[in-house]
């Protein structure tokens, strides 16, 4: 099973970017990367999901070395309500032999 | 308009008891969840189906067991409750396994 670790918390500033690696050294050829943002009280929230190389969408990218042992979210300029715990998600979406395992999470405190 | 809904939201019980959690996805997703998150934060994966069929079942104590009325609901049973089963519990739907989307969560507590 691909298991995943990360920072277990993060502080960083208003208008900074941000950089959360996740390694996932025994990650299967199946398997995508997905990272999930988690605010108290609620449930988790998708951000980005990717395989290689980079995806960027309009609040996040995910680079992802040609290894593909380890991912980095970032975020761009964030702001006080980033606060939250981000979570990596590594699993194989076909369906048939789906192994989800999320990382521990990594608490951001994003301060004024 | 909810996505994915659970009730309750709060579940006080007292150990020994039986209780069910549901959930349902007005999406259309053909893949349902259930996750368990305990006091340190830690998502873990209890159940998954994908049209009406078990897809994914870690490692939990047959106490606990998804039940799929339609491909808009997955309910969580639970047998025998006992004080480790305090936690909360997410439902999720996806298509195709690609994105999740999480329900509320439902606060457990065994006392």
């Amino acid at each position: 099973l691909a298991k995943t670790t990360q920072p277990i918390s993060m502080d960083s500033y208003e208008g900074q970017e941000v950089n959360i690696t996740c390694s996932h050294n025994n990650i299967a050829t199946n398997d995508y990367i997905t990272w999930y943002q988690q605010f108290p009280s609620q449930g988790p929230r998708f951000i980005i999901q990717g395989y290689k190389t980079k995806v960027t969408n309009e609040v996040a990218s995910l680079f992802i070395p040609a290894d593909r042992k380890s991912s980095t979210l970032s975020l761009p300029r964030v702001s006080l309500s980033d606060t939250a715990v981000y979570y990596c998600l590594v699993g194989d979406t076909s369906g048939n032999t789906g192994k989800l395992i999320f990382g521990q999470g990594t608490t951001l405190q994003v301060k004024p | 308009d909810t996505a994915v809904s659970q009730t309750p939201k709060y579940l006080v019980t007292q150990m020994g008891n039986d209780k069910s959690i549901k959930c349902e996805q007005n999406l259309g997703h053909d893949t349902m969840y259930w996750y368990k998150q305990d006091s340190k934060k830690f998502l873990k994966i209890m159940f998954s189906y994908n049209n009406k069929e078990l897809i994914i079942n870690e490692t939990v104590p047959n106490r606990f067991s998804p039940k799929s009325p339609d491909k808009a609901h997955l309910n969580l049973h639970i047998n025998s409750l006992e004080l480790g089963d305090s936690a909360v519990y997410f439902c999720a739907s996806s298509q195709n396994y690609n994105e999740q989307f999480f329900g509320p969560g439902t606060r457990l507590t065994v006392l």
